[in-house]
């Protein structure tokens, strides 16, 4: 059973448009989330992190929005670039556990120039 | 710059043979992983150590062992390879999270291993 769901395998979408990318999870023990970036043939690199205490992160470009209550987030990239073409990986750790994350499918975004 | 080393990039190995995988971090974190990428699977979690010498099973651990005899280094091991186990395999080390603070993983560059 999948505990963590990205549903969307792709998305395309224009340069200078927003981007938003969801996830869902079901494990009401999670309390931290992270969303990566991976390009090919890369480690994934780290983008943004939330946890339960908060609803909304911001970093630049990025922004993550949790919605306890759905068992829900979401990642907003605004504008989007070409270089943010990538798959992304959000993934979720409950802080009672033994802090390991739990990632999900994976939704590659295509930026169109 | 801190950083998740894995040996090898690219690896071919044949069938039955045994296949070590390393992973050095030098930020002296102290949690480290083993995870598999497949396609349309997303990253597994095959083994994690949460301090020297102590392990755990992640959700795919069947063909695979770990060692981790010194806080940097995290060994991934393959028992006799077969060619299920043809993937992109990553190490990631972490500290512990707590409160508003999330840590999360810094991953190594991945190791492509493929089994013949």
């Amino acid at each position: 059973d999948q505990q963590v769901k990205q549903n969307s395998p792709s998305l395309s979408v224009q340069e200078g448009r927003i981007s938003i990318l969801n996830c869902d999870y079901t494990n009401s023990m999670f309390d931290y989330f992270l969303w990566y970036k991976k390009y090919p043939a890369e480690g994934p690199t780290f983008l943004i992190s939330i946890s339960s205490i908060k609803d909304k992160n911001e970093d630049g470009r990025f922004t993550v929005f949790l919605n306890k209550s759905a068992k829900h987030l979401s990642l907003h990239i605004v504008p989007s670039q070409p270089g943010d073409s990538a798959v992304y990986f959000c993934a979720a750790s409950a802080s009672s556990g033994t802090y390991k994350y739990i990632f999900g499918t994976g939704t590659r975004l295509k930026v169109l120039a | 710059d801190v950083k998740v080393t894995q040996s090898s990039r690219y690896l071919v190995k044949r069938t039955g043979e045994k296949v070590f995988l390393e992973c050095v971090q030098d930020m002296d974190h102290e949690n480290m992983f083993w995870y598999r990428q497949d396609p349309g699977l997303g990253l597994r979690l095959i083994y994690f150590s949460y301090d020297v010498k102590m392990k755990e099973k992640g959700d795919i651990p069947e063909g695979y062992s770990v060692s981790r005899e010194k806080k940097e280094r995290f060994s991934l091991i393959l028992e006799s390879a077969s060619t299920n186990q043809t993937s992109m395999y990553l190490c990631a080390s972490s500290l512990i999270s707590g409160g508003e603070r999330v840590w999360g993983y810094t991953f190594g560059s991945g190791t492509r291993l493929t089994v013949v």
